[in-house]
């Protein structure tokens, strides 16, 4: 069964410092979107992504943020300059169509940042 | 800002009863809605959805029902296995560029032998 893989599974940062989380969606889809579930708390839209461009963003979603698919298959999230508050699982999805489907996730990264 | 909202943190079923998790929204330009299983340090796993122009949809031992006018909606799970135990989060999107969903806060569900 086709599924979204992320890497790395775990990611330990310093303040400050740049991460990049990777996700290869399910082959055939269009529509990839970031979200993120800080402990104990709900998940949260970060951002979606279609024909190479943001679709549309949450408001956690500022500069520090930015999204990519470099090569057709692989779809990034950066975090430039990650904070303490940045800790947290980030999972990447990927829907077939733009509405009136379920989306698929991935196992998720989880990001600590020390 | 919760749009959807799962009041019950917890629910504990015995196995072969029936669970049923609960879920409202405020947000009447909704009109997907989603069940979500999760395990710890895994993603959400699509359980089964439901339209705005149904009431209730049914896949095996799982139905969700859906009350539009008092912007609810329910997941029945019949009959409970301890496989079930997991944590159950609602989700909803709506009509927009892309179909962004909007989750619930999850109702930790423990099937008990």
């Amino acid at each position: 069964e086709p599924e979204v893989t992320q890497t790395p599974s775990h990611q330990v940062t310093q303040m400050g410092q740049e991460v990049i989380l990777r996700c290869v969606p399910i082959s055939n889809h269009l529509y990839f979107y970031w979200y993120r579930q800080i402990l104990g708390q709900k998940v949260e839209f970060l951002v979606s992504f279609y024909n190479n461009e943001i679709s549309e963003k949450s408001e956690i979603f500022d500069d520090q943020f930015s999204v990519e698919r470099p090569d057709g298959s692989n779809f990034t999230l950066k975090i430039r300059s990650t904070k303490l508050e940045d800790s947290a699982m980030y999972f990447c999805a990927s829907s077939p169509r733009r509405t009136g489907t379920e989306a698929f996730f991935g196992q998720g990264t989880r990001l600590t940042v020390v | 800002d919760q749009q959807v909202k799962q009041n019950s943190p917890s629910l504990s079923v015995q196995e072969g009863r029936i669970s049923i998790l609960n879920c409202d929204y405020t947000n009447s330009m909704f009109d997907y809605f989603l069940w979500y299983k999760k395990y710890p340090a895994e993603g959400p796993t699509f359980l089964i959805s439901i339209s705005s122009i149904k009431d209730k949809n049914e896949d095996g031992r799982f139905t969700v029902f859906l009350n539009k006018s008092a912007k609810h909606l329910s997941l029945h799970i019949v009959p409970s296995q301890p496989g079930d135990s997991a944590v159950y989060f609602c989700a909803a999107s709506g009509a927009g560029t892309a179909s962004k969903l909007t989750f619930g806060t999850g109702t930790r569900l423990q099937v008990t032998l």
